[in-house]
């Protein structure tokens, strides 16, 4: 069964950038598309943008786009969310999430989420 | 952009049965996934399509979706079940309900 392994806690400067790793042990990506998706503190859950490894195609929530980039390693089961510019408000628990072809494209697998504080 | 409308909060008893609301506009014609977390945990996706469970997921959890209501409903329901619960759907993009926090009396 696959598991998904992020990268650790993260304390950020506002305007800075952070570059979170979220690492597929016990299989690979497949033709899975791996999801980011955030949750700041007492909040929902909100979706970033994805990446479908086996194509290297992205697909961005419009709040986000020009300010995060996705990308895959396939040669060691790795994807990475990066965020620049960041601010306050990106105070985050940050998770990938594997979509599975055969469950509907939910969100069937899931990291154990990264923090992400953005303090001065 | 599309939007997911849920209760705050959902009480009740052990044993009884609990109804979470997803409303979007004509969300019949969408599929409705459900996800699960409790405090300091990641999401546990607990129906997928509107009602097809993942393995290792109770059959007490089951879903139904017509007109522009999707239902989540826990039948028989535990202490261990408290927990918010979010609904999701896609269009143009992965879109989430701001979520149920469920309450076990």
């Amino acid at each position: 069964q696959v598991q998904l392994v992020q990268s650790g806690a993260e304390v950020k400067k506002p305007g800075s950038s952070v570059k979170v790793s979220c690492k597929a042990s016990g299989g690979t990506f497949s033709s899975d598309v791996i999801s980011w998706v955030r949750q700041a503190p007492g909040q929902g859950l909100e979706w970033m943008g994805g990446i479908s490894p086996i194509f290297s195609t992205t697909n961005y929530a419009h709040k986000f786009q020009g300010r995060v980039t996705i990308t895959t390693d396939t040669s060691t089961n790795t994807a990475y969310m990066e965020l620049s510019s960041l601010r306050s408000e990106d105070t985050a628990v940050y998770y990938c999430a594997r979509g599975s072809a055969v469950a509907g494209n939910a969100l069937d697998i899931w990291g154990q989420g990264t923090m992400v504080t953005v303090s001065s | 952009s599309y939007v997911l409308t849920q209760p705050p909060s959902v009480s009740v008893a052990p044993g009884q049965t609990a109804r979470i609301t997803c409303g979007g506009t004509n969300i019949e014609s969408k599929s409705v996934h459900w996800y699960q977390q409790k405090p300091g945990q990641a999401p546990v996706l607990v129906l997928y399509d509107d009602s097809d469970r993942p393995s290792g997921i109770p059959e007490r959890f089951s879903g139904s979706n017509s007109g522009n209501t999707a239902t989540l409903t826990i039948s028989r329901v535990e202490a261990g079940d408290e927990a918010d619960y979010y609904c999701q759907l896609w269009d143009n993009g992965r879109v989430f309900g701001a979520g149920t926090k469920v309450t076990v009396l």
